[in-house]
């Protein structure tokens, strides 16, 4: 059974560009969080999804906004890239109470 | 809102050694995790602690949470160099909508050497 994974492993873009991320959650789990963790940091909450719907939101600009699709695969969108946005982007799947388990990121490097 | 805090962020340890890293978190949080994260590498699941006084180990790594103290422990006994990695906490406030999101700690730097 796969777990959590997410593509691409690595992506480098340039200020003002747009990305997208996307998730695939372990097979059973319906609700999907997007984290971003800035090198030498904790994972900070984006927001997370649960039957197609943004349920909650951290901190976080409208440049980030995502999707959850039928399948309960997620996508991360980033607009107008800044420098600081560079970080390891982490998708978690979950069945709704139970631990989370965390796919293996995706490194985004803004030039 | 939740704040979680963790010490120390930094520890040096011999193989050998005990030690233990303390998380304490702010608000209500009647879950806990602790994930440990290799260089470049995602989260790995460690601990899940769902009420107080519970107690789990795997190996040389035992976790404890007291909500009533909102803080929970991770114990390590008997270091090895396997262990070195950065071990993060994160609370998880439970309100009545069901999930919510991991609010994490800065991390503990763990380096055992021989």
């Amino acid at each position: 059974d796969a777990g959590v994974t997410q593509s691409p492993t690595h992506l480098i873009k340039t200020r003002g560009q747009q990305v997208t991320l996307r998730c695939s959650p372990k097979s059973g789990h319906d609700t999907v969080s997007w984290y971003q963790q800035a090198l030498g940091q904790g994972p900070q909450f984006i927001f997370q999804y649960y039957e197609e719907e943004e349920r909650q939101r951290g901190n976080f600009p409208d440049r980030f906004s995502g999707h959850q699709f039928p399948n309960y695969s997620s996508e991360l969108n980033v607009n107008a890239l800044l420098l600081g946005d560079s970080a390891l982007y982490l998708c978690a799947s979950s069945p709704g109470l139970a631990g989370k388990r965390f796919g293996p990121g995706t490194r985004l490097t803004v030039l | 809102e939740l704040k979680v805090e963790q010490n120390p962020l930094f520890l040096s340890m011999q193989e050998g050694k005990n030690y233990t890293i303390y998380c304490n978190y702010s608000t209500t949080s009647d879950r806990l995790y602790w994930y440990r994260q290799d260089p470049g590498k995602s989260l790995e699941s460690l601990f899940v602690l769902l009420s107080n006084g519970a107690v789990k180990q795997e190996g040389r790594l035992m976790a404890s949470l007291d909500t009533k103290a909102r803080l929970s422990t991770l114990h390590i006994t008997a270091a090895v160099h396997d262990l070195s990695a950065t071990y993060f906490c994160a609370g998880e406030p439970i309100t009545q909508g069901g999930s919510e999101k991991l609010v994490f700690g800065k991390g503990t730097k763990l380096t055992v050497n021989p």
